[in-house]
């Protein structure tokens, strides 16, 4: 089955501490991203890769991490300089990375800080 | 500037009656629009996505588009129950290279 899977489902990270976040995907997408979502709010951008070897800062990559080694690959490392980690993160793909392709979500990760 | 705006909900409609969700956005440029259902605890799942103006239909949704009033909606005809969900609108806007802004989302509750 062709998809993003995304690990793990839950994760508790304590203070201080880096912790990171797997999403994967066998759809050979060029393009992936990483969101982060708060309660009641949308869906706000943290990273972006659109190739291999090669990603870009969204609107709140402070006190993130990413890595695009492979194409199948986006991991994305929340560090200790991120103050209030605590959110739902989902990690999407799109085909290409040509303006307007849809993009498609993986199930998410809920990250609570204790 | 990259806003996109969705009145929050909830929204409450009987089953069986036409569902409308509105969104705006900032970008006069903007090219191409995506509407997301999501369940609660859950990730968003595409339902429609529209690049001209005028209506597009797929079952029971419809999307509208207008440009020139920088207005997007989509219709939910004849809805269930199992259209309870949070419906985010997502923009393409031209000065944002291949990124989406999504709105907040409106939580729409269909009531049996």
């Amino acid at each position: 089955d062709g998809g993003i899977t995304q690990s793990p489902k839950y994760l508790f990270r304590k203070e201080g501490q880096n912790v990171t976040l797997s999403c994967e995907q066998n759809l050979n997408h060029d393009a992936m991203y990483w969101y982060r979502q708060d309660p009641g709010q949308g869906l706000r951008l943290i990273y972006y890769s659109q190739i291999v070897n090669d990603f870009q800062k969204g609107d709140i990559a402070e006190g993130y991490s990413v890595s695009r080694e492979k194409k199948e690959s986006f991991p994305l490392t929340v560090t200790s300089a991120q103050k209030n980690p605590t959110a739902f993160y989902l990690c999407a793909s799109s085909p290409t990375g040509t303006s307007g392709t849809e993009q498609f979500f993986g199930p998410g990760t809920r990250l609570t800080v204790l | 500037q990259k806003e996109v705006e969705q009145n929050s909900g909830p929204l409450s409609v009987p089953e069986g009656a036409i569902a409308s969700l509105n969104c705006t956005y900032s970008d006069r440029g903007s090219q191409s629009f995506f509407w997301y259902r999501q369940y609660s605890g859950k990730s968003p799942e595409l339902i429609m996505f529209i690049y001209s103006n005028g209506d597009k239909e797929d079952g029971r949704f419809t999307a509208q588009l207008n440009k020139a009033s920088q207005y997007v909606s989509l219709l939910i005809r004849d809805s269930q129950p199992s259209d309870s969900a949070t419906y985010l609108c997502a923009v393409n806007m031209k000065n944002y290279g291949q990124n989406f802004v999504f709105g907040p989302g409106t939580r729409l509750s269909v009531l049996p």
